[in-house]
C-alpha cells in the first residue's frame, strides 16, 4: 500500500481552467503538507495542516485552495491555471510522534 | 530562520568511486537534517536524518551522513557509487523540532554515474 498518494500523477490542462489535486495519506499522521518543485527543481512548502486545521500558510495566490476533509485527506484546489503554475505538486505527510515527512510521488501539472 | 546551501548543482563520479555531495545548514534552532533522493520523474525518498542522536547517520542504498557542528555542515557520503545512484540529492532543515514543522530544502545536486 502507498503511504502517501496523489492523483492525478500527470494532468495537463489549458490556462484558465480550475483543476485540483487529491492527496490522501494511510499512515495515521496528524500533518500534510503540499510542497511545490519548480522547473529549476526548488523545492518549497506551500500549505501546512494539522488536524484539519491551517498551520501554514505561505505567500501563495489565493488561486490556491487547500481543502482537509478530514485528517488523512489534503486535497488543492487551484482556480484560473496560468502557465507558471506548472510545476510537481508533492503532498507529504508527518506524524506528532515522529520529525520524518513522507512525501508522495508528486503530480505534474502542465498548464498550456 | 533557517537555510541550506548545497555546494555544487552537479557531481559527476565514476563507478565504484567516492561519492560525496555536500550540504552546509544556518539554524537558529538545534538542528534536524535530511538527505532526500530523487529519481526521474518520481518523488522524494528519505535517505537519512539526524535528529540530535548519533553525529554519524547511516541511510538507506549505503549512504551515510556526518553532523559537524562547528562547520555547521552535513555532507552525505558513499564509498562506492554506483549506477542506480544516479538522482537529484536534495539535503533540507526542519525550521523546527517535530513534526508541527516544515523542511527548508537545498536547491540539490544531480549526481551523474559514468560507466
Amino acid at each position: 500500500d502507498t503511504a502517501v498518494s496523489q492523483t492525478p500523477k500527470y494532468l495537463v490542462t489549458q490556462m484558465g481552467n480550475d483543476k485540483s489535486i487529491k492527496c490522501e495519506q494511510n499512515l495515521g499522521h496528524d500533518t500534510m503538507y503540499w510542497y511545490k518543485q519548480d522547473s529549476k527543481k526548488f523545492l518549497k512548502i506551500m500549505f501546512s495542516y494539522n488536524n484539519k486545521e491551517l498551520i501554514i500558510n505561505e505567500t501563495v495566490p489565493n488561486r490556491f485552495s487547500p481543502k482537509s476533509p478530514d485528517k488523512a485527506h489534503l486535497n488543492l484546489h487551484i482556480n484560473s491555471l496560468e502557465l507558471g503554475d506548472s510545476a510537481v505538486y508533492f503532498c507529504a505527510s508527518a506524524g506528532s510522534s515522529g520529525n520524518t515527512i513522507y512525501f508522495g510521488e508528486g503530480s505534474w501539472l502542465t498548464v498550456v | 530562520a533557517q537555510s541550506v546551501t548545497q555546494l555544487g548543482s552537479h557531481v559527476s563520479v565514476s563507478e565504484g568511486a567516492l561519492v560525496l555531495l555536500r550540504c552546509n545548514y544556518s539554524s537558529s534552532v538545534p538542528p534536524y537534517l535530511f538527505w532526500y533522493v530523487q529519481y526521474p520523474n518520481q518523488g522524494l525518498q528519505l535517505l537519512l536524518k539526524y535528529t540530535s542522536a548519533a553525529t554519524l547517520v547511516k541511510g538507506i542504498n549505503g549512504f551515510e551522513a556526518e553532523f559537524k557542528k562547528s562547520e555547521t555542515s552535513f555532507h552525505l557520503t558513499k564509498p562506492s557509487a554506483h549506477m542506480s545512484d544516479a538522482a537529484e540529492y536534495f539535503c533540507a532543515v526542519s525550521d523546527r523540532g517535530g513534526s508541527q514543522g516544515n523542511l527548508i530544502f537545498g536547491k540539490g545536486t544531480k549526481l551523474s554515474v559514468k560507466p
